[in-house]
């Protein structure tokens, strides 16, 4: 059964950047897109943007100047980047794995919690 | 890219059954049949109840089905439970490769 999990500081300093990876069990990481999902305090889910097993990305409009993401398919693994970070940048972190290109989150992880804050 | 529009909160007592609206515009939930709900229990992974509008995965309750007409989708819980208690999520691709959440809604069961 795969699964998902983030890891990461749990703190990071304003203006700096916030850098979390998600590491995939129980099946490859190959053939899939993988997306970045968070959550501030009291609020919705946001999608940061996603990544596939080749490397191709996609962000979020309101993010991608900031945003970049990698992959490591021999550690099967994905990498979040999110440069100048402020205190709304405070949020649960989801790595998630989208089953069809386009179509729904199937697998997440537990999330991670980030705070910026000096 | 606006955020997808939820109620706040929805209730019902058991063995009801609740509606959970999700309103977006003809460039997502009305341009492509690729509506998704997510059950999220706080400090927990959320869990897919519904995707592309209407199916369901395998292992989610029949209670739980999902609709859409025109540029809202909906999501019915029938013969509420405890269990159900949560806070629900909408989302839809919005083109361009990309994704948009709903604002969420928190469900009680009285």
């Amino acid at each position: 059964q795969v699964q998902v999990q983030e890891s990461g500081p749990g703190l990071v300093k304003p203006s700096e950047t916030l850098s979390l990876t998600c590491t995939v069990s129980g099946g490859s990481i190959g053939n899939y897109f993988w997306s970045w999902i968070r959550q501030p305090a009291g609020k919705g889910l946001e999608w940061i943007g996603r990544i596939y097993s080749s490397g191709s990305t996609n962000y979020s409009p309101s993010l991608k100047s900031r945003v970049s993401m990698s992959v490591d398919t021999s550690k099967n693994q994905f990498s979040l980047k999110l440069t100048s970070v402020t205190a709304a940048d405070t949020a649960v972190y989801y790595c998630a794995r989208e089953f069809v290109v386009n179509d729904a989150f199937d697998i997440w992880g537990q999330g991670t919690m980030v705070t910026v804050s000096s | 890219q606006s955020a997808l529009t939820q109620p706040a909160s929805v209730s019902g007592s058991p063995g009801q059954s609740i509606t959970i609206s999700c309103t977006g515009t003809s460039r997502d939930v009305g341009g492509y049949n690729l509506v998704s709900w997510y059950q999220h229990h706080p400090g927990k992974a959320p869990k897919l109840m519904i995707y592309e509008d209407i199916k369901r995965p395998s292992g989610v309750s029949n209670r739980f089905s999902g609709s859409k007409s025109g540029s809202t989708a909906s999501l019915t819980i029938s013969g509420l439970q405890a269990e159900d208690e949560a806070d629900y999520y909408c989302c839809s691709y919005a083109g361009s490769s990309t994704f948009v959440f709903g604002t969420g809604t928190k469900v009680t069961v009285l």
